[in-house]
């Protein structure tokens, strides 16, 4: 089956900084990569996701890069701010099941 | 709009005993997944439902078990409690079928198993 690696499982930074949160999967198969943010006591919510026909996908501060053939992606939060502390999956999708990454808690300082 | 709403959002139980949670998805959804949420495991796929049809499974053991109503709302059923069942139980629900695609979560049941 799908495998997720997630890399760093935590990431502090001070306000206004830039934080990248790397993934890599197994599946070549694996045509979907959603990311989601989750915050203490709620479920996670989709923040940004992108399909293997695309190699970037941006929103506002938030951008997603995807490397096919390396089987990585990546998540790049700019001008970071204290909100956007909380703990990040990423995930990769392959014959209809999602596999979760371990997740990346990030602390932004005031 | 209302989101996805779980219920109960806590519970707690003893080893051997059952368990039903219960899952409304958000208006229009028919994509019903679960996760199961550890420390140790963090998510994990169970099983998705699309109408009232289960369309994909996990690895998890057959005492994990779900259904769907013709409302689209979904209950899984967990028998025969082990402690380490204990973990934060996850629904989502999509418009789309299968893939995981654009999944909307609830808050989860927390579950303990003493």
């Amino acid at each position: 089956g799908e495998n997720v690696e997630q890399h760093p499982s935590t990431l502090s930074v001070q306000e206004g900084d830039s934080a990248v949160i790397k993934c890599t999967y197994s599946d070549s198969a694996s045509n979907y990569f959603p990311w989601y943010k989750q915050e203490l006591g709620k479920g996670p919510q989709l923040i940004i996701d992108i399909r293997s026909n695309v190699g970037e996908k941006k929103d506002q501060r938030i951008a997603v890069t995807l490397n096919k053939t390396a089987k990585h992606f990546s998540l790049h939060i700019t001008e970071t701010q204290p909100e956007d502390s909380a703990v990040y999956f990423c995930a990769a999708s392959s014959y209809g099941k999602l596999t979760f990454g371990q997740g990346t808690i990030l602390t932004v300082h005031p | 709009k209302a989101g996805v709403t779980q219920t109960p959002r806590y519970l707690i139980k003893t080893r051997g005993q059952q368990v039903t949670l219960s899952c409304s998805p958000i208006s229009g959804h028919r994509s019903v997944s679960w996760y199961q949420q550890t420390p140790g495991q963090g998510l994990q796929f169970l099983f998705e439902y699309f109408s009232e049809t289960q369309r994909n499974k996990g690895n998890f053991p057959g005492r994990f078990s779900g259904r769907q109503f013709s409302n689209s709302r979904s209950e899984m059923n967990v028998s025969t409690l082990e402690l380490g069942d204990s973990a934060l139980y996850l629904c989502a629900s999509s418009l789309v079928a299968g893939g995981g695609e654009k999944l909307f979560f609830g808050s989860g049941t927390q579950l303990s198993v003493l």
